[in-house]
C-alpha cells in the first residue's frame, strides 16, 4: 500500500522567503505525481504534474522535482507571497492503477 | 473550457437519510473519481468510473455507492447516513489517456449530517 507523507505539516514564513516543500512516498512504481493547492473550505487546483520519467516540472515561481527512485519530491516557491497562504498537498498515482494517494498536506502561512 | 462542477455545494442531512451529489467532468474527461476528505483522514479515495463502469473502489461501506452515466457524468449516493459522513465530497475528472495531464477536482460537496 502506497504511504505519502509531507513533512513539514505547517510552515510560516516571512514575505519573500522561498519555501521547501517535502513530499515522500513509499513504492517507487508511480505513474505520475501530482501537486495541489487546497485553499480553506475550497476545492482542489493542481500546480504541477510531474510524469515518472521527469526529473522536474517549473510554473513561474513553482518548481517541482522528483526522484522516484528515493520516493521523494519537492516543491518550491520561490520568493513567497501573502497570496500563497494554503494548504499544499501531494497525491501519486500508482502505475497500475487510477486512484491517488494523498499526503496530508503542509499548511503554509505567509506573514506580509 | 469550463471546469468539473458539483452540485450541490453544500447540504445539510440528518442521520439515516441518504443523500446523492453530482459530479459533471471536464468535457472529453472519460474518468471520474470520487474523494472524501475530513480533517481527521485527509482524502481518501470512494471509487472510480470509466466508460460507465467502476474500476476502483476505496475502503468505504457498501452504503457508499456512484454510477457514471453515458455523458461521463456521475453520482454519488451515501444511503442511512452517520454523523461521521460528515466531510467535503470532491470529484475529480481525467483524460486517462495518452499524454495524461492529471487530475481536475471540482470545488466540492460539503456535507453536514445532524
Amino acid at each position: 500500500k502506497q504511504e505519502v507523507t509531507q513533512i513539514p505539516a505547517a510552515l510560516s514564513v516571512p514575505e519573500g522567503e522561498n519555501l521547501v516543500l517535502n513530499c515522500s512516498f513509499t513504492d517507487s512504481a508511480i505513474y505520475n505525481l501530482q501537486w495541489f493547492r487546497q485553499d480553506p473550505g475550497k476545492g482542489l487546483t493542481s500546480l504541477l504534474l510531474i510524469q515518472s520519467s521527469q526529473r522536474e516540472q517549473t510554473s513561474g515561481r513553482l518548481n517541482a522535482s522528483l526522484d522516484k527512485s528515493s520516493g521523494r519530491s519537492t516543491l518550491y516557491i520561490a520568493a513567497s507571497q501573502p497570496g500563497d497562504s494554503a494548504t499544499y498537498l501531494c497525491a501519486v498515482r500508482p502505475s497500475n492503477d487510477y486512484k491517488l494517494s494523498f499526503g496530508a498536506g503542509t499548511t503554509v502561512t505567509v506573514r506580509a | 473550457k469550463a471546469g468539473v462542477t458539483q452540485t450541490p455545494r453544500y447540504l445539510i442531512k440528518t442521520r439515516g437519510q441518504q443523500v446523492t451529489l453530482s459530479c459533471s467532468p471536464i468535457s472529453g474527461h472519460r474518468s471520474v473519481s470520487w474523494y472524501q476528505q475530513t480533517p481527521g483522514q485527509g482524502l481518501q479515495f470512494l471509487f472510480e468510473y470509466f466508460s460507465e463502469t467502476q474500476r476502483n473502489k476505496g475502503n468505504f461501506p457498501g452504503r457508499f455507492s456512484g454510477r457514471q452515466f453515458s455523458n461521463s457524468r456521475s453520482e454519488m449516493n451515501v444511503s442511512t447516513l452517520e454523523l461521521g459522513d460528515s466531510a467535503l465530497y470532491l470529484c475529480a475528472s481525467s483524460l486517462v489517456a495518452q499524454g495524461d495531464r492529471g487530475y481536475t477536482f471540482g470545488s466540492g460537496t460539503r456535507l453536514t449530517v445532524v
